[in-house]
């Protein structure tokens, strides 16, 4: 079966950087892409960034471009979305969600916190 | 790839049938159209792929049709499990966008 395992919830402060990981089983993971989705408090779903494996190609939603960075570590079969300096807006639920044969397989999500 | 949904909410009865509409900025590849239902505090849980194909679990009341620009999710019978937000999302090796949501609550 495809599973996608994320990290805990974290609370940060503003200006302070984090690393959230995804850690898959059950599929070949550099064949397939991944992506990371943010759902903000009582909001819709917004694509951030998507990683293929094999090949590290990136796609970065215009929206988050700079301000995050994707990576991929083929040795653990696991995702990352690094924030560089967060703001209070990005406290959300952030999970990840990968493409697998044309079926879409989702974490259970990482909750962010960011407060002073 | 911008997808836009209506109705934004909608308030119905149990029994009742319901199709919630998404329309894609530009033609999209009928394999790459996925529905999908969320609860609050739930992750977002896979109905429709390619379209039309049921996932895994997913009852016979919910069926997805479309082409082109223009795909539609219906639920023939609403039961009390079945109100919650609806989002249609477009996938593949461009950027995965998603629709702003459809709210289906009970009257």
């Amino acid at each position: 079966d495809v599973q996608l395992v994320q990290s805990g919830a974290d609370v940060k402060k503003p200006g302070e950087s984090l690393k959230i990981s995804c850690r898959t089983s059950g599929y070949p993971f550099p064949n397939y892409w991944i992506a990371w989705v943010r759902q903000l408090p009582g909001r819709g779903l917004d694509c951030m960034a998507m990683i293929y494996p094999s090949d590290y190609d990136t796609r970065y939603s215009p929206a988050f471009q700079g301000h995050v960075t994707i990576s991929a570590d083929r040795s653990t079969n696991s995702a990352y979305l690094h924030f560089h300096s967060l703001e209070a807006s990005d406290t959300a639920t952030y999970y990840c969600v990968t493409l697998v044969t044309g079926i879409n397989y989702w974490g259970r999500g990482t909750l962010v916190t960011v407060s002073s | 790839i911008v997808l836009t949904q209506s109705p934004g909410t909608l308030s119905l009865s149990p029994g009742e049938r319901v199709t919630l509409s998404c329309t894609a900025s530009q033609t999209v590849s009928s394999s790459s159209v996925a529905w999908y239902q969320q609860k609050p505090g739930q992750p977002p849980r896979l109905l429709i792929y390619a379209t039309s194909s049921r996932a895994t679990g997913i009852p016979d009341r919910f069926s997805g049709d479309g082409s082109g620009t223009d795909f539609t999710l219906t639920i023939s019978r609403l039961e009390p499990g079945d109100f919650a937000v609806y989002y249609c999302q477009h996938y593949g090796s461009s950027l995965w966008t998603f629709g702003q949501g459809s709210n289906v609550d009970i009257k």
